[in-house]
């Protein structure tokens, strides 16, 4: 299995509180991504990372911000939780561009209440 | 109409019947991956293809690039197997833009 772990696995917070959930590799992968995932709406990419200090926006990125300051770890920032925010986030990571296999964590589950 | 349709939306079969849950895409794609989820579980690629067909085990995966489709096949199926399985499409836009069909639930009765 790939070594991918995400921190916390389970976290219940209030509205308005700022969250950070922790995706953490040893695969020295370059590519790691974050997904949320919601009933009726599949899985959805919140930002991704290609490399150090090397960011971009999804689809639903509104609300999230990601840093990237060593490649094993890819954070991801609610800087104000809201009530949308509620779901079930996936951190995934890629040796390749386009055609490469990815690998996926074991999600987090955040309710904001 | 989203970009990645699968079918069916839910299968319930018995254990030891043909599996087979289709995939079709509308996007220009440099490579489809199934994935299985489990309940309550991660999520574990199973297959990554760009032409003709992949096996692994009881699991076959088929792509038709002309046709924009690609299908999962599970033979001899068991109740192990039932997970949702995802069909995703690499964009040809890059960096990995993976998107995602809605999922099928599959449900193998002993």
């Amino acid at each position: 299995d790939a070594g991918i772990t995400q921190s916390p696995r389970h976290k219940v917070t209030e509205t308005g509180t700022p969250v950070t959930l922790r995706c953490h590799q040893t695969e020295n992968h370059r590519y790691m991504y974050w997904y949320r995932q919601d009933p009726g709406h599949g899985l959805r990419l919140i930002h991704y990372s290609y490399g150090v200090k090397d960011t971009d926006k999804g689809e639903v990125s509104d609300g999230y911000s990601v840093s990237r300051s060593k490649t094993e770890d890819f954070l991801l920032t609610l800087e104000s939780a809201t009530s949308s925010q509620t779901s079930v986030y996936f951190c995934a990571i890629g040796l390749a561009e386009g055609t490469g296999e990815l690998f996926f964590g074991e999600g987090s589950r955040l309710t904001v209440l | 109409k989203n970009e990645v349709e699968q079918s069916p939306q839910n299968l319930t079969a018995q254990e030891g019947e043909f599996i087979t849950i289709n995939c079709s895409y509308s996007v220009g794609i440099s490579a489809l991956h199934w994935l299985q989820q489990h309940p309550g579980g991660g999520i574990v690629s199973l297959f990554m293809l760009s032409s003709g067909k992949k096996k692994h085990g009881r699991l076959i995966a088929t792509i038709n690039i002309q046709e924009k489709h690609s299908s999962l096949h599970i033979t001899a199926s068991h109740p192990r197997d039932s997970a949702v399985y995802i069909c995703a499409a690499s964009s040809l836009q890059g960096a990995q833009k993976l998107v995602f069909g809605q999922g099928t639930r599959l449900t193998i009765n002993p």
